[in-house]
């Protein structure tokens, strides 16, 4: 069966680096593209970018530019996400959903990691 | 703010239908057929009702429906069941030039 499982909480300082896996298991890895959204405590969904693992390519939310990269790992089926100069406004549970190449849907997502900033 | 319009809450008893609307613009939900909806219960993660505006995935009771008219969709909910009891989200593809796709804010569903 599906499953993406995601690594565990994270407590940074503002200013820190945070890098969330996703392992991917049950199906094709390169056949989807990888989405990473982000909900803030009490608040919606926010698409932040998405890695297409099977060539690599990424596209990013242009606020979250210069703060976020997407890479992949084929060998072991995992997405990572790393943003860098975290402020308090990024305390958040970050979510891996995956999407089929050509379709316009999340169909599985990861159970979120709660990244925390706090000095 | 977030791209698309939710109603922040919604309410219905058992056995009744709701409908919750998701108002955009012709750059994502009137401009595609690529609206998404998903329910979230507290603490976890969403899980997809309804994608393409109208498709229910495998599995998901057909209770669930979706529709759009113009730039705003809408979920449908017949029967309600406490269970049902969560958020909703949609969610379509953009062509705006800050993302590829947009959420709604959510809407909490109370059955009374």
């Amino acid at each position: 069966q599906v499953q993406l499982v995601q690594s565990g909480a994270e407590v940074k300082k503002p200013g820190a680096s945070v890098e969330v896996s996703c392992k991917a298991s049950g199906y094709t890895f390169t056949t989807y593209y990888m989405h990473w959204v982000r909900q803030a405590p009490g608040q919606g969904l926010e698409w932040m970018g998405v890695i297409n693992p099977g060539g690599g390519g990424t596209s990013y939310a242009q606020k979250l530019q210069g703060r976020v990269t997407m890479t992949r790992d084929t060998s072991t089926s995992t997405a990572y996400m790393e943003m860098s100069s975290l402020r308090s406004e990024d305390t958040a549970v970050y979510y891996c959903a995956r999407a089929h190449s050509g379709d316009y849907y999340f169909d599985y997502w990861g159970q979120g990691a709660l990244v925390t900033v706090s000095s | 703010q977030s791209a698309l319009t939710q109603p922040a809450s919604v309410s219905g008893s058992p056995g009744q239908s709701i409908t919750i609307s998701c108002s955009g613009t012709s750059s994502d939900v009137g401009g595609y057929n690529y609206v998404s909806w998903f329910q979230q219960h507290p603490g976890k993660a969403p899980k997809l009702l309804i994608f393409d505006v109208s498709n229910r995935p495998s599995g998901v009771s057909n209770r669930f429906s979706g529709s759009k008219s113009g730039n705003t969709a809408s979920l449908t909910i017949s029967g309600l069941q406490a269970e049902d009891e969560a958020d909703y989200y949609c969610s379509s593809y953009t062509i705006s030039s800050a993302l590829d796709w947009v959420f709604g804010g959510g809407t909490k569903l109370t059955v009374l």
